[in-house]
């Protein structure tokens, strides 16, 4: 059964610090992987998604990595602004393209002024 | 309108009624996904439709759930004698095939007091 862990649970930084959010997974075989980004209230907003055979994507300042081998994909966000607070979900696309994603807990983001 | 849509926002009713949510995609959108969203659990999938069909259902957690796609469009979940435990946000993401990015909407708040 494929689990999806994220540390830390909770993040604090002065706005202008680069930061990295962890992801892991226990089963390699995946479809894809997703972050997302959720504000309160509201719904889940896609900011990256990697393929099972890329190593990376970017969007502005975000960078998204993929090491199916060890279970591992992370966000790097750089020159962290007060709008980056939010929670930051990762989540796995199964093999067999049906799309369903697994969840990890996410990581609440607080990037202060 | 442009996102995916869902209604209602805001959900309360008594233990033992029936509840109907409601999911309107993306237009052209052939994938539609409904997941739960609860404190102790996180992120939880429920169903997938493929046009008007389901092929996988897995995630549903009782038969007091179902859920509808007609047209290949709008989708219904029904949830039948609601119990407190159901209690949770309610999400609906679609997307343009299964496996690509699932745009996700604000979600339906359902409390059974």
């Amino acid at each position: 059964k494929q689990e999806v862990t994220q540390i830390p649970a909770a993040l604090s930084v002065p706005e202008g610090e680069n930061l990295v959010l962890n992801c892991s997974f226990t089963d390699s075989a995946i479809y894809n992987l997703q972050w997302f980004r959720q504000d309160p209230g509201k719904g889940l907003t896609s900011l990256l998604l990697i393929q099972s055979s890329q190593r990376e994507q970017t969007s502005g300042r975000l960078n998204a990595s993929l090491d199916k081998s060890s279970g591992r994909s992370t966000l790097y966000i750089a020159a962290s602004q007060p709008g980056d607070s939010a929670t930051y979900l990762c989540a796995v696309g199964l093999s067999g393209n049906t799309g369903k994603l697994i969840f990890g807990q996410g990581t609440t983001l607080q990037v202060k002024p | 309108g442009a996102g995916v849509s869902q209604s209602p926002s805001n959900k309360v009713t008594e233990k033992g009624k029936d509840v109907e949510l409601r999911c309107d995609p993306i237009s052209g959108h052939t994938a539609l996904y409904w997941y739960r969203q609860s404190l102790g659990q996180g992120l939880e999938f429920l169903i997938y439709f493929q046009g008007n069909s389901a092929p996988d259902k897995s995630g549903l957690p009782s038969d007091r759930f179902s859920a509808e796609r007609t047209g290949g469009s709008v989708s219904t979940l029904t949830i039948q004698r609601t119990q407190q435990e159901d209690s949770a946000v309610y999400l609906c993401a679609s997307s343009l095939a299964a496996g690509g990015p699932q745009h996700f909407g604000d979600g339906t708040r359902l409390s059974i007091l």
